[in-house]
């Protein structure tokens, strides 16, 4: 079985610093892919970042980097120059040979 | 490109009632899911579709749930008869991939049963 672990409820950034989200997994699928969510509080939920567990590099897009640290297991999310627009409920979700698995999730707050 | 649309958006109905909840996937998705949120147990998957067929409903809570997808671009998940313990955020999502690529999601239907 797969499992994801968000150890922080809640996070507070100051707008326009860098904020890491903590995401550590479980799994013994050989093969597995990691992912970011994001959910306003307007409800819908927004693809972020991938990353395959047999990718050499850490995924990026835009302000969003994902830290990879394979033995770790952890697939930490990075948001570079916070906005006040990334506050959110942030999830990560794993998946292999079965469907994506979601964490409990870990609220950003960005204060101005 | 028009993103997975599901409808209605909100519905408030009395217990015992039957719910249908619907969904247009993605043009080209293979894949569709359906999720639950709700706060206590957060984003749980109810069933998923691999080319209109179902290929794991063991998310799905009893036998008052059910779902059909009867062609590539339209599914359904109904609830009958519905109980106030089924209010939640129901959430269509649709993959060109069962695991290795992104699920995109529709807005949600929030249901509240009263």
């Amino acid at each position: 079985a797969q499992k994801i672990t968000q150890t922080q409820p809640g996070m507070f950034v100051q707008e326009k610093e860098a904020v890491t989200l903590d995401c550590t997994y479980d799994t013994s699928d050989p093969s597995y892919g990691l992912f970011w969510y994001k959910q306003p509080s307007s409800g819908e939920m927004i693809f972020l970042i991938y990353q395959g567990s047999y990718d050499q590099q850490n995924a990026t897009e835009g302000r969003y980097s994902l830290n990879f640290q394979k033995a770790r297991k952890s697939a930490n999310l990075v948001i570079s120059a916070s906005q006040l627009g990334d506050s959110a409920m942030y999830f990560c979700a794993i998946s292999g040979n079965t469907p994506l698995v979601f964490g409990k999730g870990t609220r950003l707050s960005v204060i101005a | 490109d028009a993103g997975v649309i599901q409808s209605p958006r909100h519905e408030v109905t009395e217990m015992g009632q039957e719910v249908t909840l619907r969904c247009k996937p993605i043009s080209g998705h293979d894949y569709l899911f359906w999720y639950r949120q709700t706060m206590m147990r957060g984003l749980e998957l109810l069933i998923y579709f691999n080319n209109n067929v179902p290929i794991d409903d063991s998310g799905m809570p009893e036998d008052r749930f059910s779902a059909k997808m009867p062609n590539a671009s339209f599914s359904t998940l109904k609830i009958q008869p519905s109980e106030p313990r089924d209010s939640a955020v129901y959430f269509c999502a649709s993959s060109s991939d069962r695991g290795y690529q992104p699920q995109h999601f529709g807005d949600g239907t929030r249901l509240s049963i009263l």
